[in-house]
Protein backbone atom coordinates (compact mmCIF):
# COMPACT_ATOMS: atom_id res chain seq x y z
CA UNK A 1 0.00 0.00 0.00
CA UNK A 2 0.94 3.80 -0.41
CA UNK A 3 1.36 3.89 3.62
CA UNK A 4 1.43 2.01 6.68
CA UNK A 5 -1.67 0.79 7.58
CA UNK A 6 -3.13 -0.19 10.99
CA UNK A 7 -6.09 -1.61 12.44
CA UNK A 8 -8.20 -1.04 14.45
CA UNK A 9 -7.54 2.50 14.95
CA UNK A 10 -9.43 2.23 18.71
CA UNK A 11 -9.75 -0.70 20.59
CA UNK A 12 -11.55 -0.51 23.83
CA UNK A 13 -11.49 -3.85 25.61
CA UNK A 14 -12.48 -5.57 29.08
CA UNK A 15 -9.35 -6.24 31.65
CA UNK A 16 -8.38 -10.17 30.92
CA UNK A 17 -9.68 -10.10 27.10
CA UNK A 18 -7.29 -10.36 24.47
CA UNK A 19 -6.82 -8.51 21.59
CA UNK A 20 -4.59 -8.62 18.79
CA UNK A 21 -3.39 -5.59 16.54
CA UNK A 22 -2.85 -5.42 12.73
CA UNK A 23 -0.21 -3.52 10.89
CA UNK A 24 -0.01 -3.80 7.16
CA UNK A 25 3.49 -2.14 6.26
CA UNK A 26 4.40 -0.47 2.90
CA UNK A 27 4.91 -2.77 0.14
CA UNK A 28 8.87 -3.82 -0.35
CA UNK A 29 9.64 -3.07 3.28
CA UNK A 30 11.31 -5.79 4.68
CA UNK A 31 11.90 -4.75 8.16
CA UNK A 32 8.79 -3.91 10.80
CA UNK A 33 8.38 -2.62 14.12
CA UNK A 34 6.48 -2.50 16.96
CA UNK A 35 6.36 0.86 19.35
CA UNK A 36 4.38 1.23 22.26
CA UNK A 37 3.65 5.11 23.36
CA UNK A 38 2.00 5.90 26.55
CA UNK A 39 1.31 9.87 27.59
CA UNK A 40 3.88 11.69 28.50
CA UNK A 41 6.64 8.60 27.54
CA UNK A 42 9.05 7.82 24.46
CA UNK A 43 8.15 5.83 21.86
CA UNK A 44 9.15 2.08 23.41
CA UNK A 45 10.21 0.09 21.16
CA UNK A 46 8.72 -3.96 21.57
CA UNK A 47 9.82 -6.19 18.44
CA UNK A 48 11.76 -5.85 14.97
CA UNK A 49 10.68 -8.46 12.16
CA UNK A 50 12.87 -8.83 9.02
CA UNK A 51 10.86 -10.93 6.88
CA UNK A 52 8.92 -13.01 8.61
CA UNK A 53 11.91 -13.52 11.44
CA UNK A 54 12.08 -11.54 14.59
CA UNK A 55 15.77 -10.99 15.67
CA UNK A 56 15.20 -8.85 18.32
CA UNK A 57 11.67 -9.24 20.60
CA UNK A 58 14.01 -7.59 24.03
CA UNK A 59 11.23 -4.91 24.17
CA UNK A 60 8.14 -7.17 24.84
CA UNK A 61 7.07 -5.95 28.28
CA UNK A 62 5.86 -9.69 29.40
CA UNK A 63 4.45 -13.41 28.11
CA UNK A 64 1.45 -12.11 27.72
CA UNK A 65 2.65 -9.95 24.57
CA UNK A 66 3.01 -11.51 21.48
CA UNK A 67 3.78 -11.13 17.22
CA UNK A 68 4.04 -13.01 14.47
CA UNK A 69 4.38 -11.77 10.50
CA UNK A 70 3.24 -13.62 7.76
CA UNK A 71 4.46 -13.70 3.64
CA UNK A 72 6.70 -10.74 4.81
CA UNK A 73 4.55 -8.85 5.14
CA UNK A 74 1.49 -8.47 7.41
CA UNK A 75 2.22 -8.69 11.33
CA UNK A 76 -0.02 -9.31 14.27
CA UNK A 77 0.86 -8.22 17.91
CA UNK A 78 -1.36 -9.80 20.26
CA UNK A 79 -1.93 -9.36 23.97
CA UNK A 80 -3.38 -11.63 25.97
CA UNK A 81 -5.02 -11.25 28.88
CA UNK A 82 -4.98 -7.82 29.18
CA UNK A 83 -4.41 -5.31 31.87
CA UNK A 84 -5.04 -1.63 32.59
CA UNK A 85 -1.29 -1.19 32.23
CA UNK A 86 -1.32 -2.18 28.80
CA UNK A 87 -3.44 1.07 27.64
CA UNK A 88 -1.53 2.98 25.18
CA UNK A 89 -1.31 3.64 21.49
CA UNK A 90 1.02 1.03 19.82
CA UNK A 91 2.54 2.05 17.04
CA UNK A 92 3.70 0.05 13.77
CA UNK A 93 6.56 0.93 11.46
CA UNK A 94 8.63 -0.21 8.60
CA UNK A 95 11.44 0.73 6.49
CA UNK A 96 13.09 -0.84 3.61
CA UNK A 97 16.20 -2.80 5.21
CA UNK A 98 16.91 -2.55 8.58
CA UNK A 99 19.12 0.73 7.88
CA UNK A 100 22.23 -0.18 9.86
CA UNK A 101 24.83 1.98 7.54
CA UNK A 102 22.24 4.34 5.48
CA UNK A 103 19.36 6.81 6.64
CA UNK A 104 16.52 5.12 5.63
CA UNK A 105 14.26 6.25 8.56
CA UNK A 106 10.69 4.34 9.62
CA UNK A 107 7.78 5.21 8.15
CA UNK A 108 4.74 4.99 11.16
CA UNK A 109 1.36 4.02 10.59
CA UNK A 110 -1.28 6.04 12.67
CA UNK A 111 -1.29 3.50 15.43
CA UNK A 112 -4.11 1.70 17.52
CA UNK A 113 -5.20 3.37 20.81
CA UNK A 114 -5.94 0.47 22.66
CA UNK A 115 -7.46 1.11 26.23
CA UNK A 116 -7.98 -1.18 28.88
CA UNK A 117 -11.31 -0.87 31.52
CA UNK B 1 20.08 1.65 25.42
CA UNK B 2 20.54 5.74 25.21
CA UNK B 3 19.75 8.18 27.75
CA UNK B 4 17.92 10.81 25.37
CA UNK B 5 16.83 14.04 27.09
CA UNK B 6 15.47 16.45 25.36
CA UNK B 7 12.80 19.09 27.06
CA UNK B 8 9.07 18.48 27.61
CA UNK B 9 7.61 21.75 26.23
CA UNK B 10 8.26 24.87 24.72
CA UNK B 11 6.37 27.77 23.71
CA UNK B 12 6.93 30.23 20.86
CA UNK B 13 5.38 33.08 18.84
CA UNK B 14 4.17 32.64 15.32
CA UNK B 15 7.61 33.55 12.91
CA UNK B 16 9.68 33.34 15.41
CA UNK B 17 12.61 30.29 16.05
CA UNK B 18 12.55 27.93 17.85
CA UNK B 19 15.89 25.82 19.13
CA UNK B 20 15.33 21.67 20.49
CA UNK B 21 17.59 20.36 21.99
CA UNK B 22 18.51 16.87 22.40
CA UNK B 23 21.03 14.90 24.47
CA UNK B 24 22.24 11.32 24.02
CA UNK B 25 24.45 8.45 25.36
CA UNK B 26 25.66 5.76 23.65
CA UNK B 27 27.98 2.93 22.85
CA UNK B 28 28.43 3.38 19.47
CA UNK B 29 26.82 5.87 17.29
CA UNK B 30 25.47 5.74 13.92
CA UNK B 31 22.88 7.93 13.44
CA UNK B 32 20.13 10.61 15.03
CA UNK B 33 16.84 11.38 13.57
CA UNK B 34 14.09 14.24 14.24
CA UNK B 35 10.22 13.06 13.69
CA UNK B 36 6.84 15.08 14.13
CA UNK B 37 4.46 14.13 15.56
CA UNK B 38 0.87 15.75 15.52
CA UNK B 39 -1.90 14.75 17.61
CA UNK B 40 -3.11 11.74 16.93
CA UNK B 41 -1.59 10.77 13.81
CA UNK B 42 1.99 9.16 12.70
CA UNK B 43 5.09 10.38 13.68
CA UNK B 44 6.81 11.63 10.14
CA UNK B 45 10.33 11.97 9.14
CA UNK B 46 12.13 15.36 9.41
CA UNK B 47 15.64 14.70 9.25
CA UNK B 48 18.95 12.33 9.46
CA UNK B 49 21.93 13.45 10.89
CA UNK B 50 25.33 11.24 11.07
CA UNK B 51 28.11 13.46 10.69
CA UNK B 52 28.48 16.68 12.25
CA UNK B 53 27.43 20.02 11.26
CA UNK B 54 24.32 21.00 10.38
CA UNK B 55 21.33 20.12 7.48
CA UNK B 56 18.97 22.53 6.19
CA UNK B 57 15.77 21.49 4.47
CA UNK B 58 14.01 24.60 4.14
CA UNK B 59 12.54 26.19 7.55
CA UNK B 60 13.74 23.19 9.25
CA UNK B 61 17.51 22.52 10.06
CA UNK B 62 19.11 19.71 12.38
CA UNK B 63 22.91 19.68 14.04
CA UNK B 64 24.82 17.08 15.06
CA UNK B 65 27.82 17.08 16.77
CA UNK B 66 29.21 13.81 18.17
CA UNK B 67 31.88 14.26 20.42
CA UNK B 68 29.09 16.56 22.66
CA UNK B 69 26.24 14.00 21.93
CA UNK B 70 24.10 16.89 20.97
CA UNK B 71 21.43 17.76 18.49
CA UNK B 72 19.34 20.47 17.65
CA UNK B 73 16.33 20.94 15.55
CA UNK B 74 15.79 24.72 14.48
CA UNK B 75 12.22 25.43 13.02
CA UNK B 76 12.34 28.99 11.97
CA UNK B 77 9.37 31.49 10.72
CA UNK B 78 7.25 29.55 12.96
CA UNK B 79 3.53 28.87 11.72
CA UNK B 80 0.45 27.79 13.26
CA UNK B 81 0.72 24.48 12.11
CA UNK B 82 4.50 23.49 13.28
CA UNK B 83 2.31 23.19 16.86
CA UNK B 84 3.61 19.48 17.44
CA UNK B 85 5.60 17.05 19.16
CA UNK B 86 9.32 16.54 18.15
CA UNK B 87 10.94 13.68 18.97
CA UNK B 88 14.82 12.26 19.25
CA UNK B 89 15.79 9.43 17.89
CA UNK B 90 19.18 7.58 18.05
CA UNK B 91 19.95 4.51 16.22
CA UNK B 92 23.42 2.86 17.35
CA UNK B 93 26.11 1.31 15.42
CA UNK B 94 25.06 -2.02 14.28
CA UNK B 95 21.99 -2.14 15.24
CA UNK B 96 18.35 -2.00 13.47
CA UNK B 97 16.33 0.13 15.68
CA UNK B 98 15.79 3.53 17.01
CA UNK B 99 15.49 4.48 20.36
CA UNK B 100 13.37 7.82 21.36
CA UNK B 101 13.52 10.60 23.55
CA UNK B 102 9.72 11.68 25.26
CA UNK B 103 9.26 14.21 22.45
CA UNK B 104 9.55 18.05 23.26
CA UNK B 105 5.70 19.73 23.06
CA UNK B 106 6.28 22.66 20.64
CA UNK B 107 3.03 25.24 20.84
CA UNK B 108 3.15 27.95 18.74
CA UNK B 109 1.11 31.01 19.69
CA UNK B 110 -0.40 34.23 17.49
Amino acid sequence: GAGVSQSPSNKVTEKGKDVELRCDPISGHTALYWYRQSLGQGLEFLIYFQGNSAPDKSGLPSDRFSAERTGGSVSTLTIQRTQQEDSAVYLCASSFNPGTGDNYGYTFGSGTRLTVV
Amino acid sequence: GQNIDQPTEMTATEGAIVQINCTYQTSGFNGLFWYQQHAGEAPTFLSYNVLDGLEEKGRFSSFLSRSKGYSYLLLKELQMKDSASYLCAVRDRGDYKLSFGAGTTVTVRA
